[in-house]
């Protein structure tokens, strides 16, 4: 199985910071990767596909690069409703595989 | 608008079966591949399984091979996940998701989830 890690697993950061949050795959995924955005109580919500495509509907501060086996998701100037819990996922190889999650509190 | 709804989730004993379902509408369900992703409480997301547009492939995490089957009934567009054997760490809030399949097999519909707890 492919094994994602996501670093850091938390990050304190205060509105209008720039964050980045990386993830690493085990083996090359091409760029079959997804960032997701999930708030407490809520269903995860996609921001990211193939890498660096923006989801429709999501804020251009979203941004996502990177190729086989190294993978970033950029906020660039982080808003209130940018506290979340944010996670990578391969979609390469079964079974597709999620990375452990990095949140992103208030400082 | 695409809207996913999961049902039949519940307390269940270790060793006990339960099968969830998941309600879909707003798209043509017959033309994507549909996922069960879960979250134990206080934890991450696991993907648990796939199944193809047509029902014809499917593909488990390895946690859950050989317990737990996914189908689909694309007449009355439902996904299920029967799942059997129960564990405690089977314990999570199981959603239902959407693949975008023509683009690639990410996530880009969710279901609010339904709380699965295996406990005696």
């Amino acid at each position: 199985d492919i094994q994602m890690t996501q670093s850091p697993s938390t990050l304190s950061a205060s509105v209008g910071d720039r964050v980045t949050i990386t993830c690493r795959a085990s083996l090359t995924i091409s760029s079959w990767l997804a960032w997701y955005q999930q708030k407490p109580g809520k269903a995860p919500k996609l921001l990211i596909y193939k890498a660096s495509s923006l989801e429709s509907g999501v804020p251009s501060r979203f941004s996502g690069s990177g190729s086989g086996t190294e993978f970033t998701l950029t906020i660039s100037s982080l808003q209130p409703d940018d506290f979340a819990t944010y996670y990578c996922q391969q979609y390469n190889n079964y079974p597709f595989t999620f990375g452990q999650g990095t949140k992103v509190e208030i400082k | 608008q695409v809207q996913l709804v999961e049902s039949g989730g519940g307390v269940v004993q270790p060793g006990r079966s339960l099968r969830l379902s998941c309600a879909a509408s707003g798209f043509t369900f017959s033309s994507y591949g549909m996922h069960w992703v879960r979250q134990a409480p206080g934890k991450g997301l696991e993907w648990v399984a796939i199944i193809s547009s047509n029902g014809g492939d499917k593909h488990y995490a390895d946690s859950v091979k050989g317990r737990f089957t996914i189908s689909r009934d694309n007449t009355n567009n439902t996904l299920y996940l029967q799942m059997n054997s129960l564990r405690g760490e089977d314990t999570a809030v199981y959603y239902c998701a959407k693949d975008n399949s023509y683009g690639g097999w990410y996530l880009d519909y969710w279901g609010q989830g339904t709380l699965v707890t295996v406990s005696s």
